[in-house]
């Protein structure tokens, strides 16, 4: 069984910096892109990155661009995601995600991060 | 990127059959077939029903199907039952290499 799950949210002063991570189980992570996706409280999803399977090939949303990083370690099932900069705005749940033929077909539960002074 | 324009909301009564339509551009929708559909229950992580425009997942209801038409995708639900009740998005590659979630529609079995 598939498994992601994120941790390293929690609250943040604007203009500061969080690394999430999400671990996975179930399957070959290095096998597979994965992507982030976030959700602000009461919005509709966003996505923010993704990341191919060999960790080369990396791709932003223009709202995190310059700011976020996505990287993996294979050896350790683990993907990351370190935001930096941080808005107000950036205040949402935030998603790991499997790829799947141009699709994101696991979820973890998601780990929120609220940026406020 | 902007993101893909939704219907707001979408009712039906149970056993009948809705659509929810997703509108972009040549640039996403309209310029690749791959489109995705995510339904996502309250506090509750999203879930993949259609992926590549019409194709399901192994596990998810043959009551959903998808299609598209120019810059337009849309989910349609047929013999509508309770448990469908939920926020439904789409989903698209871009142009840029990246992707595009729809504005989302909220589902309500009346």
């Amino acid at each position: 069984e598939v498994q992601l799950l994120e941790s390293g949210g929690g609250l943040v002063q604007p203009g500061g910096s969080l690394r999430l991570s999400c671990a996975a189980s179930g399957f070959t992570f290095s096998s597979y892109a994965m992507t982030w996706v976030r959700q602000a409280p009461g919005k509709g999803l966003e996505w923010v990155s993704a990341l191919r399977s060999s960790g080369d090939g990396t791709y932003y949303a223009d709202s995190v661009k310059g700011r976020f990083t996505i990287s993996r370690d294979n050896s350790k099932n683990t993907l990351y995601l370190q935001l930096s900069g941080l808005r107000v705005e950036d205040t949402a749940v935030y998603y790991c995600a499997k790829d799947y033929v141009r699709s994101s077909d696991s979820w973890g539960q998601g780990t929120l991060v609220t940026v406020s002074s | 990127q902007s993101a893909l324009t939704q219907p707001a909301s979408v009712s039906g009564s149970p056993g009948q059959s809705i659509a929810i339509s997703c509108t972009g551009t040549s640039s996403d929708v309209g310029g690749y077939n791959y489109v995705s559909w995510y339904q996502q229950h309250p506090g509750k992580a999203p879930k993949l029903m259609i992926y590549d425009v019409s194709n399901r997942p192994s596990g998810v209801s043959n009551r959903f199907s998808g299609s598209k038409s120019g810059n337009t995708a849309s989910l349609t639900i047929s013999g509508l039952q309770a448990e469908d009740e939920a926020d439904y998005y789409c989903s698209s590659y871009t142009s840029s290499s990246t992707y595009v979630f729809g504005t989302g529609t909220k589902v309500t079995v009346l």
